[in-house]
């Protein structure tokens, strides 16, 4: 089956540094999406990509589609102590069907260290 | 509040209990999902239903037995769990339209299970 690989699996900052996940597929994506989830939450939808090389941004986070559709990133600039927790892409396989078939990657967990 | 209410969201349990979890979604979504998530694993699809019928079961072992009575509620039932199924059980919503990739994700806060 489909897999997608997300990395680092652990990310260690100081508050005021930058902060990158990567996300990586195989296969052609037909979307791509970002999830946050708190310490002790529940996963919490970001955004979604769908077009090639697409990118978009939320205050201080930039998402990121690749070309080929076969990868993403997101991107914190300056985080802050709220940016902790664990950040999971999900995909669709392109010829996949709808209901939610999302296949997530392990997730990164971000701490950040005032 | 996320429209999204799962009960109970602590249960410890004995294998050789039958217990039940609750998923009750109040966004007028027409499918729901089960994921499991364990320690240091990606999010595990078990089950999805889209208007109250089942069209995913992720090789999910017979002891997880679904149900979904209505389109805003979905029921997990357990019956002789192992150890290993001890994690955190997240319900979710979304709305599907045919032929068009969705899939934004409403989940609940989730249910966290110990078996013993």
């Amino acid at each position: 089956g489909q897999q997608v690989m997300q990395i680092p699996q652990y990310q260690h900052v100081q508050e005021g540094e930058d902060f990158t996940t990567y996300c990586n597929s195989s296969t052609t994506l037909s979307n791509i999406q970002w999830y946050k989830q708190r310490p002790g939450g529940h996963p919490v939808f970001l955004i979604q990509l769908v077009k090639s090389g697409e990118v978009k941004k939320q205050k201080r986070l930039t998402f990121q589609f690749g070309e080929a559709k076969k990868n993403s990133s997101l991107h914190i600039t300056a985080t802050q102590t709220t940016d902790v927790g664990t950040y999971f892409c999900a995909a669709f396989n392109a010829g996949g069907t709808s209901y939610g078939k999302l296949t997530f990657g392990q997730g990164t967990i971000l701490t950040v260290h005032p | 509040e996320t429209g999204v209410t799962q009960t109970p969201r602590h249960l410890v349990m004995g294998m050789t209990n039958k217990k039940s979890l609750k998923c009750e979604q109040h966004l007028g979504h027409n499918a729901m999902y089960w994921y499991k998530q364990s320690a240091k694993k990606p999010l595990e699809l078990m089950f999805v239903y889209s208007l109250e019928e089942r069209v995913e079961n992720n090789s999910v072992p017979s002891r997880f037995s679904p149900e979904c009575p209505n389109s805003s509620h979905l029921f997990l039932h357990l019956h002789t769990l192992q150890p290993e199924d001890s994690a955190l059980y997240l319900c979710a919503s979304s709305q599907e339209q045919p032929g068009v990739l969705t899939g934004e994700l409403f989940f609940g806060e989730g249910s966290r299970l110990t078996v013993l």
